[in-house]
């Protein structure tokens, strides 16, 4: 499965937007770019998720690189219920795309 | 609308003993995946399944463990003669039946196992 690499931990301010990268440089074609949140002691909660162009939903944006090579999840204006553990995760190929892999993530810290 | 109810939370376990974690996938859901967090590690993948057929078990250790998911009830991931290494916490998570090339899947709490 092609790796991720994210930064262990990010800090940002309360009500700032927040620019979470993440590297792929392994990516195959076919590979699904996903992000999940994981709050402590609960399951992760997804977050976004795109394969080539640039996505927006409720909770953030994702932005991915021409090259597919990297992609930064965007959190707009980030609160203190963001401070979590954030993965970005490369599906299988070839229609295995439910198959995740977490690695450990970037824990967000967010100052008030 | 409940999501994953994942039961029970926590277990404890002595070395030989039996392990049956169970996993209520969210309504409408047909599909169920298991993954297995080991201390100070990333979530990993361990098995799909859709109702009573196993789609994709290449994470599961070759011994010992199994699951299912039945026509009826939870699925099950069952441990058979837990070790140490078998402490973990579990996850289980749902999908719809497939709308397309992609489903979003929606984790319940887990199950932390602590084997004696």
């Amino acid at each position: 499965d092609a790796k991720t690499t994210q930064p262990n931990s990010m800090e940002s301010n309360e009500e700032e937007p927040v620019h979470l990268p993440c590297n792929h440089s392994t990516i195959s074609g076919t590979d699904y770019i996903h992000w999940y949140r994981q709050l402590p002691s609960q399951g992760p909660e997804y977050v976004i998720h795109g394969l080539t162009s640039n996505v927006n939903n409720r909770m953030a944006s994702l932005a991915i690189a021409e090259d597919r090579k990297s992609s930064t999840l965007i959190l707009h204006r980030a609160t203190l219920r963001d401070a979590v553990v954030y993965y970005c995760i490369l599906s299988g190929s070839g229609g295995s795309n439910y198959k995740l892999t977490f690695g450990k993530g970037t824990l967000l810290t967010v100052n008030p | 609308n409940a999501g994953v109810m994942q039961n029970p939370r926590h277990l404890v376990r002595r070395r030989g003993q039996e392990a049956r974690l169970r996993c209520s996938p969210m309504k409408g859901h047909s599909h169920v995946y298991w993954y297995r967090q080991l201390p100070e590690e990333g979530l990993k993948f361990m098995v799909y399944l859709q109702k009573e057929n196993i789609i994709d078990e290449s994470g599961m250790p070759k011994e010992r463990f199994s699951a299912e998911f039945p026509k009826e009830g939870p699925s099950i991931l069952r441990i058979q003669q837990v070790v140490r290494g078998d402490s973990a916490a579990y996850f289980c998570a749902s999908s719809p039946a497939s709308r397309g090339d992609y489903n979003e899947q929606f984790f319940g709490p887990g199950t932390r196992l602590t084997v004696l």
